[in-house]
């Protein structure tokens, strides 16, 4: 099992409506959780970090992690053609840096 | 600007040819790792390194070497570079290592014929 699993997609969906993107991950004692976005062929940057149960909103971007059911979830809302990259999950588990996703492809059509 | 450099930005080269990435921040973290991307496995980790002259094997360490002699730099070393090492390499620095703070690298592409 991997450490933290995405579906690789792509999801696609209509501009303006709410995209929702899935994580989960295996080690109980993960701590901190990160939602990166990637550009092709550019590097990650972090859109969204969260780090206790429940909801955490930050413009049409809104984390939502479950640690009972070891998910961690993002919903994009509004939906815009610039939202189409690939989206990673982190996973901080206290012992070294980040472990990450193989990431979801969200293509927003026009 | 606070930023991450890599250099250089595109390779090709033929296996078993010695080559260095370097990568280099100006924002003083202690915490700098390298990753590779390869598509449909994510980002891997390679190595770490905590602070001069502490590093540490990621998931991937096999193939590479690394150094950390000074605070800013933390070049990665392919000692005899093989196809399998054919990737998108990224360097990451962060004042911590959960990841809030983590700056990434514009990237390296390495191709090895």
């Amino acid at each position: 099992q991997k450490e933290v699993e995405q579906n690789s997609g792509p999801l696609s969906v209509p501009e303006g409506a709410i995209a929702s993107l899935n994580c989960t991950y295996s080690d109980r004692v993960s701590q901190s959780f990160f939602w990166y976005r990637q550009y092709s062929g550019k590097s990650p940057e972090l859109i969204m970090s969260i780090y206790s149960n429940g909801d955490k909103e930050d413009g049409r971007f809104t984390a939502q992690l479950n640690k009972a059911s070891q998910y961690v979830s993002l919903l994009i809302r509004d939906s815009q053609p610039s939202d189409s990259a690939t989206y990673l999950c982190a996973v901080y588990t206290g012992r070294r840096a980040l472990t990450f996703g193989s990431g979801t492809r969200l293509q927003v059509q026009p | 600007e606070a930023q991450v450099t890599q250099n250089p930005r595109y390779l090709i080269t033929v296996t078993g040819k010695k080559l260095t990435v370097t990568c280099s921040q100006n924002m003083n973290h202690e915490y700098m790792s390298w990753y590779r991307q390869d598509p449909g496995l994510g980002l891997r980790q390679i190595y770490y390194s905590m602070n001069v002259e502490v590093t540490d094997k990621g998931d991937v360490p096999e193939g590479y070497k690394v150094s950390r002699k000074e605070k800013r730099n933390f070049p990665l070393i392919l000692e005899s570079p093989s196809p399998n090492q054919t990737s998108l390499y990224f360097c990451a620095s962060s004042s911590h290592p959960r990841g809030d703070e983590q700056f990434f690298g514009p990237g390296t592409r390495l191709t090895v014929l």
